[in-house]
């Protein structure tokens, strides 16, 4: 079935570990996304690719980085994990631009 | 910077009814866009809307939008069950990036 698959689905964490939420996308799409979503704040953009071999900062880029070495995976890492971290973190693609985004199913993160 | 405002937070209607949604915005806008999460899964495109249409029509939804109040509407049709979950508006900002609502909570009651 086309679309995104986020892993792992859930992780406890210690605080000051690393760790690398992983995201392939099998729709050939150019731009991928990861956002946060906390309760009653929506969903936050940490970083974007428009496409293989770039990266952006989004609304919310501190303690996180990203890679894009091909169009299919775009993982993302917490390289030493914080309490405030916790969250639910979604992975999306699209074509690009303002266009309609698919989305994974989410990491649940908790980071104690 | 939270573009898209959901209103209301939460909705309980019985099926059968209809539920409207709406989302006010800030600044001008290429597109808005609606989505649905249901609990527990990643969020579903439903909807877009361009800034130079006034309404559009996906099978029970209808979107309108109007620029001049920087405001849409998701509006569902005899609602159902499995139309229970939370909804979410997105703008553009005109930039390439979309910004989200913080989403409004719908149950719909057999």
């Amino acid at each position: 079935i086309a679309g995104i698959t986020q892993a792992p689905t859930s992780q406890i964490l210690a605080a000051g570990r690393r760790m690398t939420l992983r995201c392939t996308q099998d729709m050939r799409h150019n731009a991928m996304y990861w956002y946060r979503q906390d309760l009653g704040l929506g969903l936050r953009l940490i970083h974007y690719s428009n496409t293989a071999g770039t990266t952006g900062k989004g609304e919310v880029p501190d303690g996180y980085s990203v890679s894009r070495a091909n169009t299919d995976d775009f993982p993302l890492t917490l390289a030493s994990a914080v309490p405030s971290q916790t969250s639910v973190y979604f992975c999306a693609s699209g074509t690009g631009g303002n266009q309609p985004q698919h989305f994974g199913d989410g990491t649940r993160l908790s980071i104690l | 910077s939270q573009q898209g405002e959901e209103d209301p937070q939460a909705l309980s209607i019985q099926e059968g009814e209809n539920a409207t949604m709406n989302c006010s915005y800030k600044t001008s806008i290429n597109n808005l866009q609606w989505y649905r999460q249901n609990s527990g899964r990643g969020l579903v495109h439903l909807i877009l809307i361009r800034s130079n249409e006034r309404e559009k029509h996906s099978g029970r939804l209808r979107v309108t939008l109007d620029t001049s109040k920087k405001s849409s509407s998701l509006l569902i049709t005899a609602s159902r069950a499995a139309d229970t979950a939370s909804y979410f508006c997105a703008t553009d900002e005109n930039t390439d990036k979309l910004i989200f609502g913080t989403g409004t909570r719908l149950q719909v009651f057999p």
